[in-house]
């Protein structure tokens, strides 16, 4: 399976501030999902980044809050903009693996906690 | 839309027990995935066990097997020998087959293992 490395695994930012977290993974992969895990919650997709085109985002998430990169195919940057405490949260990195594209077999990165002051 | 739901937040197991973890999902679809992901303090994803809905046999990974009752939309996770290495988060998560892999999670149940 793929190796997804993520960066920063940790970060404080202030509130009012953005972090940008890099996703690289070790092969070419057609779509990158990034996902948000909020304190003591199960996992939420915020986007699903396809290489050339704008990311496609879930309901209740927004490019102005959440600006996605995919310049190449094995590469991603999430934004997470103008940042308040309720951002507070590990965002994780996946990529699909394992077999043909919708079987679902998803291959995360380690995440990256961000704790906003 | 799909819903997963885990109605246990805490097992407790003794070393080398078996345990059972449960998992129930709504869904009006009629052939997807279901998956088993475990998430220890490291944070790291790590997929147990994946289970097609069209296949009736149980999935089966070496000390992890499932119980996938599909018209009772139920999906439990059996750990037998259970191994300190096992705590973790144990996380059920529910995929629609060719379309993007967007899994939906449940909130999870976090598994102690005792000695």
């Amino acid at each position: 399976s793929a190796v997804i490395s993520q960066k920063p695994s940790r970060d404080i930012c202030q509130r009012g501030t953005s972090l940008t977290i890099q996703c690289q993974v070790d092969s070419q992969v057609t779509m990158m999902f990034w996902y948000r895990q909020q304190p003591g919650q199960s996992l939420t997709l915020i986007a699903t980044a396809n290489q050339g085109s704008e990311a496609t985002y879930e309901s209740g998430f927004v490019i102005d809050k959440f600006p996605i990169s995919r310049p190449n195919l094995t590469f991603s940057t999430l934004t997470v903009s103008n940042l308040s405490p309720e951002d507070s949260s590990i965002y994780l990195c996946s990529v699909e693996t394992g077999g043909a594209v919708g079987a679902n077999v998803l291959t995360f990165g380690a995440g990256s906690r961000l704790t906003v002051l | 839309a799909q819903t997963v739901t885990q109605s246990q937040p805490e097992m407790s197991v003794q070393e080398a027990e078996t345990v059972t973890l449960s998992c129930t999902y709504d869904t009006s679809e009629s052939d997807y995935y279901l998956f088993w992901y475990k998430q220890p303090p490291s944070r790291q994803m790590i997929l147990v066990i994946r289970q097609e809905a069209y296949k009736q046999q149980n999935a089966t990974e070496n000390r992890f097997s499932v119980n996938f009752q599909k018209a009772a939309k139920s999906f439990s996770l059996k750990i037998s020998d259970s191994q300190l290495g096992d705590a973790a988060m144990y996380f059920c998560a529910y995929g629609n087959t060719g379309t993007a892999s967007k899994l939906t999670f449940g909130t999870g149940t976090r598994l102690q293992v005792t000695l």
